[in-house]
Parts: structure tokens; sequence; C-alpha cells
């Protein structure tokens, strides 16, 4: 299984702070890493798919980059409806893979 | 905009077979690929499996012995279910939908619903 690594697993933040989530694959995975946004009792959200593609209708403030086996989820400008809790996955191997999460909350 | 929902047992008795059922609200069952994803309580996402709109299914490897995901297109539902269930299958389970392209995500999920396995 290709293993992926989240750091950090919490961080506290305030309205206005760039926010940098990392995560890093236990091998070479290309661009095939996605970032979703989960809140307690709301359905998940896709953020970015294979590394940098900005999933329709999200703001500009989410960005993707990396490549191989590192990869970052920037958060440039946070807004209080980003308080959440973040996830990268790998999708280009099965058994499909996440990261262990990154909680943002309030400083 | 696609909705998906999750139902089933809140509770599920240990060595019993846990069943859910997700919902689709149109008709795009024929298209794409269905998942179920879990967390456990305070651990991360764990993906179960996957079924594709041709039939052919895909489990993770721990759960392949227990795990069978099947889809209704009549329904316009899929379904999971976990053999001889023990505490640690204790989870919210989401259903979501498996895009492949552009890329391969999940790109709409349910809202998740939570399983306890007890007792």
């Amino acid at each position: 299984d290709i293993q992926v690594t989240q750091s950090p697993s919490s961080l506290s933040a305030s309205v206005g702070d760039r926010v940098t989530i990392t995560c890093r694959a236990s091998q070479n995975i290309g661009i095939y890493l996605n970032w979703y946004q989960l809140k307690p009792g709301k359905a998940p959200n896709l953020l970015i798919s294979a590394t940098s593609r900005l999933h329709s209708g999200l703001p500009s403030r989410f960005s993707g980059s990396g490549s191989g086996t590192d990869f970052t989820l920037t958060i440039s400008g946070l807004q209080p409806e980003d308080f959440a809790t973040y996830y990268c996955q790998q999708s280009y191997d099965t058994p499909l893979t996440f990261g262990g999460g990154t909680k943002v909350g309030v400083k | 905009q696609v909705q998906l929902q999750e139902s089933g047992p809140g509770l599920v008795k240990p060595s019993e077979t846990l069943s859910l059922t997700c919902t689709v609200s149109d008709a795009s069952i024929n298209t794409y690929y269905w998942a179920w994803i879990r967390q456990p309580p305070g651990k991360g996402l764990e993906w179960i499996g996957h079924m594709t709109y041709s039939g052919s299914p895909s489990y993770h490897p721990s759960l392949k012995s227990r795990v069978s995901i099947t889809l209704d297109a009549s329904h316009k539902q899929f379904s999971l279910k976990v053999n001889s269930v023990t505490a640690a299958d204790t989870a919210i389970y989401y259903c979501a939908r498996n895009r492949q392209d552009p890329d391969d995500t999940f790109d709409i999920w349910g809202q998740g619903t939570e399983v306890i396995v007890s007792s």
C-alpha cells in the first residue's frame, strides 16, 4: 500500500492567515494527489484534484502544488468557513489511501 | 447537483452483518464509479472499496474477505455489506461518487452515517 503522511496533525490560525499543509507519499505518485475538506455532520468537499486543479466553484485562496512524493495545500487568507479538517488522498493506485488529516482550529 | 444519501441501521451487534445503502438523486449511477469510505472515531479516512458502472468491484485488501458492494441501477442505489463485524468496524460510513474524468477523485459525498458495533 502507498502510505501518505500528512503534517501537521493540527494547527491554530487566525482569519487572514496563510496556512500550509503538507503530504508526503511513500513512493512516487506523480501528480495523483487530491485534497478534501471535512466538517462535522456535513458532506466532505473535494477541494483540489491532480495536485493543483481547483474544484469547480471553489475560491482561489485554495491552491495545491507538488509532484512525486511531496505535496502542499495552501490557503491564502483564511476565512471563517475554512476552519475544518483537511485530508490528502493518493489516487495513483489501489488501495486508495488518505493522509491522517490536519485540523485547522482557531488561534 | 447530484446528491447522495446513506441509510441503514446505526447499531449492529458483533459478529453480525452491517448493511448500508446509498441513494443517488439522479440517473448518473450508470455513468460513474461508486465508493464507500469510513472514518473510525478519532481516526482518519479509510477507503473500503468501489463498484464500477459495469459491475466490477474493487476492495481494500484488509477488508476484501468481509466486504461486498453491489449496485442497483433501477433504484439508483448502491449498497455495502460488511460481514462478521467487530468493534473495529465502528465508524462514520460515507458513500461517494468516484469520478474518473478528468481526474480520479471522490467528487461528491453523502453526509455520512454513524454505525456503532456493540451488543
